[in-house]
């Protein structure tokens, strides 16, 4: 079947850094996405990685190991606005994206 | 990116009437648009896809009779949720597939509409 597995929940400090995991099992692989999706909205795109390596977009990074079915979302300068859900998703032999539970990070002053 | 808008933001409604929930492609033609619902604290779930001009593919568990789809043109899919109760109180949300070379996977979304059957 398929499978993604992220942390349900992350708790992390204003200023900080802090890094969300991925794991996936997927029947074909096209790339992964980490949304963003604060709460009571809808998500909004961070980043696809489909080759192995780390992608850097400003304050955030991805991160993707195609031979160890992982990823990582790196955020850094933690503000509270990124107080939100992140949600880990794969694009499989279809085309079709499978989404993880999403991981709730919550910042503290 | 894509700019999506779905109408209304949030719908109150009796048990056993229907509502309809209308998403906009903005920005470029859409053929392909997804319809996903989320319950509190939970991921998106894929109820179905919308293709422009042809009967929507809906995902197992969902019910096509219950969720209609109609998907008339390149700018606009619509879901009907017909009978509803209180069991389908849920946040729906619509997305579009860009057409757009390396994005091409890239999904776009609507606000959302949070539907709340009484």
């Amino acid at each position: 079947g398929q499978n993604i597995d992220q942390p349900t929940e992350m708790t992390a400090t204003e200023g900080a850094i802090v890094q969300i995991n991925c794991t996936y099992q997927t029947s074909g692989f096209n790339g992964l996405f980490w949304y963003q999706q604060h709460a009571g909205e809808a998500p909004t795109f961070l980043s696809y990685n489909v080759l192995d390596g780390l992608e850097e977009k400003g304050r955030f990074s991805s991160f993707l190991s195609r031979s160890k079915g992982y990823s990582y979302l790196l955020l850094k300068e933690l503000q509270m606005k990124d107080s939100a859900s992140y949600l880990c998703a794969c694009l499989d032999s279809n085309y079709q994206l499978i989404w993880g539970a999403g991981t709730k990070l919550i910042i503290k002053p | 990116g894509a700019v999506v808008s779905q109408h209304p933001s949030w719908v109150i409604c009796k048990s056993g009437t229907s509502v309809k929930i209308e998403c906009r492609s903005l920005d470029f033609q859409a053929t392909t648009m997804f319809w996903y619902r989320q319950f509190p604290k939970q991921s998106l779930m894929l109820m179905a896809t919308s293709n422009e001009g042809s009967k929507a593919t809906y995902e197992q568990g969902v019910e096509k009779d219950k969720f209609l789809i109609n998907h008339a043109s390149l700018t606009l899919s619509t879901l009907t949720v017909t009978s509803a109760h209180p069991e389908d109180s849920s946040f729906y949300i619509c997305s579009v597939r860009s057409p757009h070379g390396t994005e091409l996977y890239e999904q776009y979304f609507g606000p959302g509409t949070r539907l709340t059957v009484t």
